[in-house]
């Protein structure tokens, strides 16, 4: 079945480091790629996602670019902030609707 | 309204009680979707509405767990004889559905349901 694979934490990093948080999936045919996020205290939210691949997605100054030869979808930020600190998700949905989330990771961004 | 609602925000029950959460979805979205997460992992997929049927309940752990949605839009999930190990969050999605491009399929989430079996 589908299964998404995400980097072990969590991740502390200074404000203004550069970011990036491995994510790996198995699926069939074509899925779509998401990253969510979930801040303290809040729902999860739809971060970005790329539908085939080669695309790229980005908000916030986060950017994911999807690798089917790598099967892969990373997400990175030049410069992060305090206000990045959050649980991030890597997702995706193949065949079906449903999404097949990997575990999270916390980041925690230092002043 | 603005975005999936989902109620209440916390139950706590004891062992063996029945409960029923429920959820709100966007309105006009078709899709409406549960998932559950447990403390330290991501959501997992239980049931999967397209109007008013099930379309995918493969994520039921069991029989103990059962969703309606009569008119197509709200939502409720029913836990029946709940046991300590149900105790989760349970999260709310909906989508525009239907089958016009995966933009339609982006999954909107609620603030959850956190459930507390003693």
């Amino acid at each position: 079945g589908d299964s998404v694979t995400q980097m072990e934490g969590p991740v502390t990093l200074s404000e203004e480091a550069f970011l990036t948080i491995n994510c790996t999936y198995t699926a069939t045919g074509y899925p779509s790629l998401f990253w969510y996020v979930q801040y303290p205290g809040e729902g999860l939210q739809l971060l970005l996602k790329a539908t085939k691949a080669d695309d790229k997605g980005s908000n916030k100054g986060f950017e994911a670019t999807y690798r089917k030869e790598t099967t892969s979808f990373h997400l990175e930020k030049g410069s992060v902030q305090v206000s990045d600190s959050a649980v991030y998700f890597c997702a995706l949905t193949g065949a079906n609707s449903k999404l097949t989330f990997g575990k999270g990771i916390t980041l925690s961004v230092r002043p | 309204g603005a975005g999936v609602s989902q109620t209440p925000s916390n139950k706590v029950t004891e062992k063996g009680k029945y409960v029923e959460l429920r959820c709100d979805p966007i309105s006009g979205h078709t899709a409406l979707y549960w998932y559950r997460q447990s403390l330290g992992q991501g959501p997992e997929f239980l049931i999967y509405f397209q109007g008013t049927g099930a379309a995918d309940d493969s994520g039921l752990p069991n029989d103990r767990f059962f969703a309606v949605r009569p008119e197509g839009s709200v939502s409720t999930l029913k836990i029946q004889r709940t046991e300590r190990g149900d105790s989760a969050v349970y999260l709310c999605a909906s989508s525009l559905g239907g089958y016009r491009g995966r933009n339609k399929n982006i999954q909107y989430f609620g603030a959850g349901t956190r459930l507390s079996v003693l």
